[in-house]
């Protein structure tokens, strides 16, 4: 089956800064990467995600990134802010599967 | 996307008691899944909710440990039976509309088992 690492598990960002995090996958059959933020108490908020017939996609201050021959993919936050402050997961799955695989998670604070 | 409500939000058992959580969806969707969520970790696939039939388990998940029902396209109940501590975790109801491969997560249930 498919095996998602997660990395940093931890990530402190001064507000303002950049924070990225990044994801490796397994299994080449995977083409649907979405990243989830999770805020204390709640469930999981799909915040952006891509497929692999796209390399890069923005929306405003997130980006995600895909390389799909070295099989990694990353998310990027731009201008940080308090509220970015969660815990960020990863995960991927094959096209029309909605079996995802998620990664660890990464718990993000940004410093005011 | 679609508004999924989950009940109840939190709830502290003893152990060998059974917790049935609930799960409303505002639309009909396509596909209904049941998440576990245990302490500070990440999420993993109990099971598919499949209308009008038996659930599809993932490995280490058995139907006598969590039934599962999904009379309609818009409800879906997961019980915990025989609760032990470890089965202490966040319960997580998500959904798939079927136009692409999004999911949507419920705001899930937080179990303690005493």
């Amino acid at each position: 089956g498919e095996n998602v690492e997660q990395h940093p598990s931890t990530l402190s960002v001064q507000e303002g800064d950049s924070a990225v995090i990044k994801c490796t996958y397994s299994d080449s059959a995977s083409n649907y990467f979405p990243w989830y933020k999770q805020e204390l108490g709640k469930g999981p908020q799909l915040i952006i995600d891509i497929r692999s017939n796209v390399g890069e996609k923005k929306d405003q201050r997130i980006a995600v990134t895909l390389n799909k021959t070295a099989k990694h993919f990353s998310l990027h936050i731009t201008e940080t802010q308090p509220e970015d402050s969660a815990v960020y997961f990863c995960a991927a799955s094959p096209v029309n599967d909605y079996k995802l695989s998620f990664g660890a998670g990464t718990t993000v604070t940004v410093r005011a | 996307s679609a508004v999924i409500s989950q009940k109840p939000s939190r709830d502290i058992c003893q152990r060998g008691t059974s917790l049935t959580i609930q799960c409303q969806v505002d639309s009909q969707v396509t596909m209904m899944f049941w998440y576990r969520q245990q302490p500070g970790q990440s999420l993993t696939l109990i099971a598919t909710a499949n209308q009008g039939s038996e659930a599809t388990y993932e490995s280490g998940f058995v139907i006598d440990k969590f039934p599962i029902s999904r009379p309609n396209l818009t409800f879906s109940t997961l019980t915990v039976s025989n609760m032990s501590p470890e089965d202490s975790s966040i319960y997580l109801c998500s959904v798939g509309t079927g136009a692409d491969e999004k999911l949507f997560f419920g705001s899930g249930t937080q179990l303690s088992v005493l």
